[in-house]
């Protein structure tokens, strides 16, 4: 079956950047995907790839896609006490009947130390 | 805000209860989907709907079961309670099948 992984912790200074590493398993996914979940809090859509894309930019945020190795990661730039939080690789494989539900990692706890 | 609204917050009750938790899909979106997140299972997928009907099913237990409703909102009945059922029930919708999901704050319950 599908199997996202992602390491589990990632400690950064205030001010330097962030890159958080994914790999996913299924080619067929549309779209890969990067969750923010903040403690006690719901899951955020932070940003996302289309499969035929090499990198996305997004203020702060670059995703790079290597469909090769499978590979995914999220890097956030001059990353801010505000970011601390779980980040949540997903894939959207497709399981039959038009549905695309969303496979996670165990999500990286990015701690940032002031 | 994602624009997907999950009530209630938080819901605490007794093993063999019965609740039911309720969605309302961002305006717009056909698509609704069902998430458990556990600390020893992580977010796992239980169940899509896709304009009132049901599109594909995941880890979900027989216990538990879903509907859409014609105004698109969605509901989740979890009967016959176990401690193990203790976790965060998130929501997510999307404009169509294989278009990003939008989550709920989700909701938070407790079996005592």
């Amino acid at each position: 079956g599908e199997d996202v992984e992602q390491s589990l912790f990632l400690s950064v200074r205030e001010g330097d950047s962030s890159v958080i590493n994914c790999t996913y398993t299924d080619s067929s996914s549309t779209y890969l995907y990067w969750y923010k979940q903040e403690p006690g809090a719901g899951l955020q859509l932070l940003t996302y790839i289309f499969s035929n894309m090499d990198m996305k930019q997004d203020q702060r945020l670059t995703v790079l896609l290597n469909k090769k190795d499978k590979h995914l990661s999220l890097r956030i730039a001059d990353t801010q006490t505000g970011d601390s939080a779980i980040y949540f690789c997903a894939e959207s494989p497709y399981s039959g009947a038009g549905s695309y539900q969303l496979t996670f990692g165990k999500g990286t706890k990015l701690s940032v130390i002031p | 805000d994602s624009g997907v609204t999950q009530t209630p917050k938080h819901l605490i009750t007794a093993t063999g209860q019965r609740v039911t938790l309720r969605c309302s899909p961002r305006s717009g979106d056909l698509s609704v989907y069902w998430y458990q997140q556990s600390l020893d299972q992580g977010l796992q997928f239980l169940i899509q709907y896709y304009n009132g009907e049901e599109r594909a099913k995941g880890n979900i237990l027989e216990r538990f079961s879903a509907q859409q409703f014609p105004d698109l909102h969605s509901e989740l009945n979890l009967s016959s309670l176990e401690l193990g059922d203790s976790a965060l029930y998130f929501c997510a919708s999307s404009v169509g099948q294989d278009q990003p999901q939008h989550f709920g704050d989700g909701t938070r319950l407790s079996i005592l």
